[in-house]
């Protein structure tokens, strides 16, 4: 199994500001099979990149995720009031399919 | 309206049984795969079970297996989980997930949820 693991736990910044998420996994993702999504209190899940670097349609492009094998980003380019949120990994490239633990972007 | 909407969750004792529905509106229902995500309250997302669209291959969690069966009526445009031999630790809310394609094992379109709640 893959481990998924999200750093910062929690990242305190203000509107405007950019955002830097980190998923690393605990052995390489074949493919580049990780998704990003964003969760925000009592509402299901939302999908917001796949394949590592595709924003799923209606994302908007302050969105953007990178990475490679072990190593993965989410970047929210410039905060906006309804991105703070907790936002989880995923990956798909081997079973059983994995979720990192979360970030939660809060609002300094 | 493309939508999915979850039902069936409630308070069950320790060993007990459930099962949930999921009902599946605005899109061709049998292309997709479908899957069964959980999260316990506070807590991440958990992958429980898949369901191709022909319901031709079921995969399940470790933690389910034995316990959980998945499936699905594609004439109804429904996705189930049988829940049998219920644990404390299956305290979650349950999400129903589409899947893009046939399994390409992430997901484009999210339930709201139902609660289950496993205590005595």
């Amino acid at each position: 199994e893959i481990v998924l693991t999200q750093s910062p736990a929690t990242l305190s910044l203000s509107p405007g500001e950019r955002a830097t998420l980190s998923c690393g996994a605990s052995r390489s993702v074949s493919s580049r099979y990780l998704a990003w999504y964003q969760q925000k209190p009592g509402l299901a899940p939302r999908l917001l990149i796949y394949d590592a670097s595709s924003r799923a349609t209606g994302i908007p492009d302050r969105f953007s995720g990178s990475g490679s094998g072990t190593d993965f980003t989410l970047t929210i380019s410039s905060l906006e009031p309804e991105d703070f949120a907790v936002y989880y990994c995923q990956q798909y490239g081997s079973s059983p399919l994995t979720f990192g633990g979360g970030t939660k972007v809060e609002i300094k | 309206e493309v939508q999915l909407l979850e039902s069936g969750g409630g308070l069950v004792q320790p060993g007990g049984s459930l099962r949930l529905s999921c009902a599946a509106s605005g899109f061709t229902f049998s292309s997709y795969a479908m899957t069964w995500v959980r999260q316990a309250p506070g807590k991440g997302l958990e992958w429980v079970s898949t369901i191709r669209g022909g319901s031709e291959n079921t995969y399940y969690a470790d933690s389910v297996k034995g316990r959980f069966t998945i499936s699905r009526d594609n004439s109804k445009n429904t996705l189930d989980l049988q829940m049998n031999s219920l644990r404390a630790e299956d305290t979650a809310v349950y999400y129903c997930a589409k899947d893009p394609q046939h399994w390409l094992g992430y997901f484009d379109l999210w339930g709201r949820g139902t609660l289950v709640t496993v205590s005595s």
